[in-house]
């Protein structure tokens, strides 16, 4: 399964961009690249995948590096509603998904 | 449309017992997940379903174990309770057979206490 290192904690001001790296240098050549985010008491949420190219959707854009071994959420404008911890996971067999310990991301009013 | 749905949200079991939580996954998806949340371990993949069949297991003792039914709502059974056992269970439901590009919905969890 791949491996990933995302940093522990991050801030950011409301209304400012926030980009969140995920290394995955193991990453199998068909895996996905899933980002997922939880809420304080909550279960986890989508927020976006890809495969190789950049991807956007409504919540943010992802951005993923050539040799795909790390990728970069964008989130445009934070919100305090965005505070939450973000897993980067790379898809594996199944639906499995392996998360990591993520990373907790502070919005500053 | 309905999101995943599971039950009980909260219980409460002592040592030795052993405890079934339910999860109805959103209508059409045929395949289920299973994660335990422990502020030690994190999110960690206890098993997945899909029509019926276990396609995935996670590295948990044979004390865990689920099944699905024809409809697509799974569960899964703790026997033997222990201590370490009290977690968040959260269950997932996805449309596809296969991962990669499946999108996962999580339902709210059950929060177990072991007492």
């Amino acid at each position: 399964d791949a491996k990933t290192t995302q940093p522990n904690s991050m801030e950011s001001n409301e209304e400012e961009p926030v980009h969140l790296p995920c290394n995955h240098s193991t990453i199998s050549g068909t895996d996905y690249i899933h980002w997922y985010r939880q809420l304080p008491s909550q279960g986890p949420e989508y927020v976006i995948h890809g495969l190789t190219s950049n991807v956007n959707n409504r919540m943010a854009s992802l951005a993923i590096a050539e040799d795909r071994k790390s990728s970069t959420l964008i989130l445009h404008r934070a919100t305090l509603r965005d505070a939450a911890v973000y897993y980067c996971i790379p898809g594996g067999t199944g639906n499995q998904f392996y998360f990591g310990t993520g990373t907790s991301l502070t919005v500053i009013p | 449309k309905a999101g995943v749905t599971q039950t009980p949200r909260y219980l409460i079991k002592t040592r030795g017992q052993q405890v079934t939580l339910s999860c109805s996954p959103i209508s059409g998806h045929r395949s289920v997940s299973w994660y335990q949340q422990t502020p030690g371990q994190g999110l960690q993949f206890l098993f997945e379903y899909f029509s019926e069949t276990q396609r995935n297991k996670g590295n948990f003792p044979g004390r865990f174990s689920g099944r699905q039914f024809s409809n697509s709502r799974s569960e899964m059974n703790v026997s033997t309770l222990e201590l370490g056992d009290s977690a968040l269970y959260l269950c997932a439901s996805s449309r596809g057979e296969t991962s990669g590009g499946n999108e996962q919905f999580f339902g709210p969890g059950t929060r177990l206490t072991v007492l």
